[in-house]
């Protein structure tokens, strides 16, 4: 079946520490993008990308890198100057250059700190 | 910057009735595109319905219906003969035309059906 794959779905990060949650994509699309969910709260642009090897900052990219090798693939990190890191991270995809085109959507990563 | 605002936290309704969650925007743009997403206990993102705001006839996906009103920047979601399973959390989202590939969401409202 055709869709998003998010891993871990519960991850946990320690003071300073660098963590990185995987997205990985088998929807042959070529846009893909880091959402973040707080606790009442809507979704937060983090980063996205139109193209292999192209992505541009979200609304909230401070604290957050990514990379765009492969087409399937868009893994956020979440590093150490994210001072306030505990959320629920929400990757998603889409075909990419149609105005009205649905975001497909993958079961998410919570990330908590220890 | 273009702005989505959801005013009703949360929303009940009984088994089988009807409710209307309310969403208004801000956009300075002229062509966008609206959705409705919702948010189940599984957290998974799933699309329930979108409208382009050159259309003046409302979008309609079974129960799901939309009242765009344009003038009034205001996008709601009716859903009628409610079912258990609709019991999620729901976000209003816009794309306008220079969004590129960006939505907006909404902060969401948490719907409850009751037996």
């Amino acid at each position: 079946d055709g869709g998003i794959t998010q891993s871990p779905k519960y991850l946990f990060r320690k003071e300073g520490q660098n963590v990185t949650l995987s997205c990985e994509q088998n929807l042959n699309h070529d846009a893909m993008y880091w959402y973040r969910q707080d606790p009442g709260q809507g979704l937060r642009l983090i980063y996205y990308s139109q193209i292999v090897n192209d992505f541009q900052k979200g609304d909230i990219a401070e604290g957050y890198s990514v990379s765009r090798e492969k087409k399937e693939s868009f893994p956020l990190t979440v590093t150490s100057a994210q001072k306030n890191p505990t959320a629920f991270y929400l990757c998603a995809s889409s075909i990419g250059g149609q105005s009205n085109e649905k975001l497909f959507f993958g079961s998410g990563t919570q990330l908590s700190v220890l | 910057a273009q702005t989505v605002t959801q005013s009703q936290p949360e929303m009940s309704v009984q088994e089988a009735e009807t409710v209307t969650l309310s969403c208004t925007y801000d956009t300075s743009e002229s062509d966008y595109y609206l959705f409705w997403y919702k948010q189940p206990p599984s957290r998974q993102m799933i699309l329930v319905i979108r409208q382009e705001a050159y259309k003046q006839q409302n979008a309609t996906e079974n129960r799901f219906s939309v009242n765009f009103q344009k003038a009034a920047k205001s996008f709601s979601l009716k859903i009628s003969d409610s079912q258990l399973g609709d019991a999620a959390m729901y976000f209003c989202a816009y794309r306008g035309e220079t969004s590129g590939s960006r939505l907006t969401f909404g902060e969401g409202t948490q719907l409850t059906v009751n037996p």
